[in-house]
């Protein structure tokens, strides 16, 4: 299987916690997106990466949330002291990356749920 | 910023009858328009988009149309079958703004299809 994967698949902690999820992307895709996706709702853009470099934070990234993506290939998303609130799916793209003005399809992983107790 | 919403919120139809869902936008620099699929348990996928510069776009049983002007553009489904049965999500955005590269998903349609 080529695509996006996403691992753990499932995550169950408790209030104050630290967690850490990681995303494989497709092979030679250079940018990288994470996305939150509550019941019931459309995912909701976090954060994205060109290669190693992150270029855009959306301010539903508070600062207990951290993306990190150190050789350009796999990303990790810790959240630090988890909320209730944090509650969510945790979808993560991967892109070619193809020059603006073109379109560039992202590509979803199976993502990862969270539950805070 | 972008507000993207879609009607209906549910639609069931029979095995076989049509389905379509529309999206409306609000950024007039948007000139891409995708629809993505989410089944139980998956991330979204791309299903069909289509650019300003056209105005439907057909692939077997799926097609989008757009009117730019209103700023809305539609999925089309015929002949449905069991397995179109998700939640399906537009997208749209404009692709000439460095940088501006997330998706900003609209409010979501779940298709049920009745065999």
């Amino acid at each position: 299987d080529t695509g996006v994967s996403q691992n753990p698949r499932h995550k169950i902690t408790k209030r104050g916690q630290n967690v850490t999820f990681r995303c494989d992307p497709i092979s030679e895709h250079n940018r990288l997106y994470w996305y939150r996706q509550t019941l019931g709702q459309g995912p909701e853009f976090l954060t994205y990466f060109q290669n190693e470099a992150q270029l855009e934070k959306s301010r539903l990234l508070s600062d207990r949330f951290s993306a990190e993506r150190p050789k350009g290939s796999f990303s990790t998303l810790e959240i630090q002291r988890t909320e209730q609130g944090d509650s969510a799916m945790y979808l993560c793209a991967s892109s070619l990356g193809r020059p603006s003005g073109s379109t560039d399809t992202q590509y979803f992983g199976p993502g990862t749920r969270l539950t805070v107790l | 910023g972008e507000n993207v919403e879609q009607h209906p919120s549910t639609l069931s139809v029979q095995e076989g009858d049509s389905a379509v869902i529309k999206c409306t936008y609000s950024d007039s620099a948007s000139n891409y328009f995708p629809w993505y699929k989410q089944e139980l348990g998956k991330g979204p996928q791309l299903i069909i988009d289509i650019r300003s510069n056209v105005g439907e776009k057909k692939d077997q049983r799926i097609a989008v149309t757009l009117n730019k002007t209103a700023k809305h553009f539609s999925l089309h489904i015929t002949e449905t079958q069991p397995e179109d049965s998700a939640v399906y999500f537009c997208a749209p955005k404009p692709l000439t703004n460095f940088g501006n590269e997330k998706l900003t998903f609209g409010t979501g349609t779940r298709l049920t299809i009745i065999p």
